[in-house]
């Protein structure tokens, strides 16, 4: 299994501001994945966190508007740039352990007025 | 494209009552499928993992199925409890996690 702590675990931003959010594993793992989840939704992967490499984003998220980085095999960010209301959401960290099983930080549920 | 679908998307039951919670995905070339337990805007947290080459795992009251041929994954759950209301996500693992859109659980004392 994994331990994730991510934080922060929610906040409330204005629109036009960036919000990063930390990620930090308990044991080192090479791929880290970042999810959206937008209100009443299920989640959608925003991209693929490997350590020493950029991020690998999936179609409809761009880097410009998600940076990520992952400077360690324990640790990652996720930015939220220049946000607008849409962008209200819970955000997502998740490792997988034995490259098979999936475990997940707790969420930073983010609103954006 | 792998798409995974959840049935029923809401249920309400009394406590004590026997469940099954029912998953499919539209590619059976998964490499496994995974249960989700998810509390209102919080995290996910893992229930049971089952490996393609698997047919189910059990862990306490709950025991999952998968039929890879027919793209079906069930959830089952034994002796419902209050505690046991949250969302259910499955996701299917092909090469990434496909999730789907959940069960919502209501158990009532």
């Amino acid at each position: 299994s994994a331990v994730i702590s991510q934080k922060p675990s929610r906040d409330i931003c204005q629109r036009g501001t960036s919000l990063t959010i930390q990620c930090q594993v308990d044991s080192q793992v090479t791929m880290m994945f970042w999810y959206r989840q937008q209100p009443g939704q299920s989640l959608t992967l925003i991209a693929t966190a490997n350590q020493g490499s950029e991020a690998t984003y999936e179609s409809g998220f761009v880097i410009d508007k998600f940076p990520i980085s992952r400077p360690n095999l324990t640790f990652s960010t996720l930015t939220v740039s220049n946000m607008s209301p849409e962008d209200s959401s819970i955000y997502l960290c998740s490792v997988l352990t034995g490259g098979t099983e999936a475990f997940f930080g707790q969420g930073t549920r983010l609103t954006v007025v | 494209k792998q798409e995974v679908t959840q049935i029923p998307a809401a249920l309400s039951v009394p406590e004590g009552e026997n469940l099954v919670l029912n998953c499919s995905f539209t590619d059976s070339a998964i490499y496994n499928l995974q249960w989700f337990r998810q509390d209102p805007g919080k995290g996910l947290t893992s229930l049971l993992l089952i490996q393609s080459s698997q047919r189910e795992q059990t862990s306490g009251r709950l025991n999952a199925s998968l039929d890879k041929s027919s793209g079906r994954s069930t959830l089952y759950i034994a002796a419902s409890q209050p505690g046991d209301s949250a969302t259910y996500l499955c996701a299917a693992d092909t090469d990434k996690l496909i999730f789907g859109t959940g069960t919502r659980l209501q158990v009532f004392p």
